[in-house]
């Protein structure tokens, strides 16, 4: 079972500035199946990130994912009012697991 | 424009099964798709509880595999989720979700709106 680790829980950022998140796996995930989501409050979560890198449909490109093996980042460029949220990494390398998620908040 | 829709009882008795259902339009179940069940308790993260392929091979989380069972309804273009012997622990938001499987990759990108399931007597 691949245990993923997200770093920080909560992240206080302003809008306008850039926000880096980090997902660590327990053993090495292959950039395929690397995913990364955002849910707000009472909704559902939404895809931002397949293949650890690309961005899916209708994604802004202030969104961007990078890493490979057991280090994997999500970074958000410039932080606009409606992308405070909790953001969630997701791997498919063995069975299919989540990470605890990050909090991004409203500093 | 492809929905799934999470159908199915909001309370569930103590010790007895849940049971929902997750109507796709806009797309065919038949197609190579996964075809997934995602729970998240109250305040807390995502839960990934199994998929099913549309050939219907299957995949579980194991710390759930000996309590569910995920099907497909080709003929309704539908599939489903049973739980069987559930506790308050599994009072949870159940979502669906496809996944298209876009060359190698995997991600889930289309969910339900989600329902939520209390177990309670």
């Amino acid at each position: 079972e691949i245990v993923l680790t997200q770093s920080p829980g909560t992240l206080s950022l302003s809008p306008g500035e850039r926000a880096t998140l980090s997902c660590r796996a327990s053993q090495s995930v292959s950039i395929s199946y690397l995913a990364w989501y955002q849910q707000k409050p009472g909704q559902a979560p939404r895809l931002l990130i397949y293949g650890a890198s690309s961005r899916a449909t209708g994604i802004p490109d202030r969104f961007s994912g990078s890493g490979s093996g057991t280090d994997f980042t999500l970074t958000i460029s410039r932080l606009e009012p409606e992308d405070f949220a909790v953001y969630y990494c997701q791997q498919y390398g063995s069975l299919c697991s989540f990470g605890q998620g990050t909090n991004l908040e409203i500093k | 424009q492809v929905q799934l829709q999470e159908s199915g009882p909001g309370l569930v008795k103590p010790s007895g099964t849940l049971s929902l259902t997750c109507a796709v339009s806009g797309d065919s179940i038949s197609r190579n798709k996964w075809w997934s069940w995602v729970r998240q308790p109250p305040g807390k993260g995502l839960e990934w509880i199994g998929e099913i392929y549309h050939s219907g091979s299957t995949n579980y989380n194991p710390s759930l595999k000996s309590r569910v069972t995920i099907s497909v309804d080709k003929s309704k273009n539908q599939f489903s989720l049973k739980l069987s012997s559930v506790t308050a622990a599994d009072t949870a938001v159940y979502y669906c979700a496809r996944d298209p499987v876009v060359g190698a990759t995997r991600g889930m990108d289309v969910w339900g709106q989600g329902t939520t399931v209390t177990v309670s007597s």
